[in-house]
């Protein structure tokens, strides 16, 4: 059980387009939904907190024009990077979490913006 | 503040050694959670193991084990006889009812050399 998909598992897109990220929890209902992005060789930063049915929580410094979160459902939340550019590239990894504090992870989404 | 310290950026080895993953937290919370995760290359999170500040029971799975000293604030983790396999990054994190979100510490590179 716990299970997270993440599609696209990779994705190359040409720079000013915009691209979607989907996030799904499989087999339980996400309350709360977490999209990190992690750059080569660091680790994973918190960008944006979304609860189901509510605007996203960004954390300082992230654009919130720029990824725009939706978490219209208990099992689905994607994020769209606006205008992508070429240092928009980077791993994005989406979790999820039903009640307490148990996060599961989602494969991730390598993002390439040429 | 919610810190996370993982002193060790990169570790080699060389198989069948055995190594120690230091993990250094600071939380002002009385009740948190203490994960450690794998990430091999394919980026894709592993969860290893979890402990709340309550159960400073030491534990052991397989070649894994974890030392967990509140006094020191440390959870450290050792790998016995390690292999080609361990090779990964490997993230300590924290997590606290207070500040409700999970934060990384910078992740130590082990690789583990034939």
């Amino acid at each position: 059980g716990a299970v997270v998909s993440q599609h696209p598992s990779w994705v190359i897109c040409k720079s000013g387009t915009s691209v979607k990220i989907e996030c799904r929890s499989l087999d339980f209902q996400a309350t709360t939904m977490f999209w990190y992005r992690q750059f080569p060789k660091q680790s994973l930063m918190l960008m944006a907190t979304s609860n189901e049915g509510s605007k996203a929580t960004y954390e300082q410094g992230v654009e919130k024009d720029k990824f725009l979160i939706n978490h219209a459902s208990l099992t689905l939340s994607t994020l769209t990077v606006t205008s992508a550019h070429p240092e928009d590239s980077s791993f994005y990894i989406c979790s999820a979490r039903e009640i307490g504090y148990e996060q599961y992870f989602g494969p991730g989404t390598r993002l390439t913006v040429t | 503040a919610q810190k996370v310290t993982q002193a060790q950026t990169e570790i080699s080895v060389v198989e069948k050694e055995d190594v120690t993953l230091d993990c250094v937290y600071e939380t002002r919370d009385t009740t948190y959670y203490l994960f450690w995760y794998k990430q091999p290359p394919s980026g894709e999170l592993v969860f290893l193991i979890r402990r709340n500040s309550f159960d400073e029971q030491n534990e052991i799975s397989g070649r894994y084990s974890w030392n967990f000293q509140k006094s020191t604030s440390s959870f450290n983790f050792t790998i016995t006889a390690s292999q080609v396999v361990d090779s990964a990054v490997y993230f300590c994190a924290l997590f606290s009812g207070g500040y409700n979100k999970l934060i990384f510490g910078a992740g130590t590179r082990l690789a583990v050399h034939p």
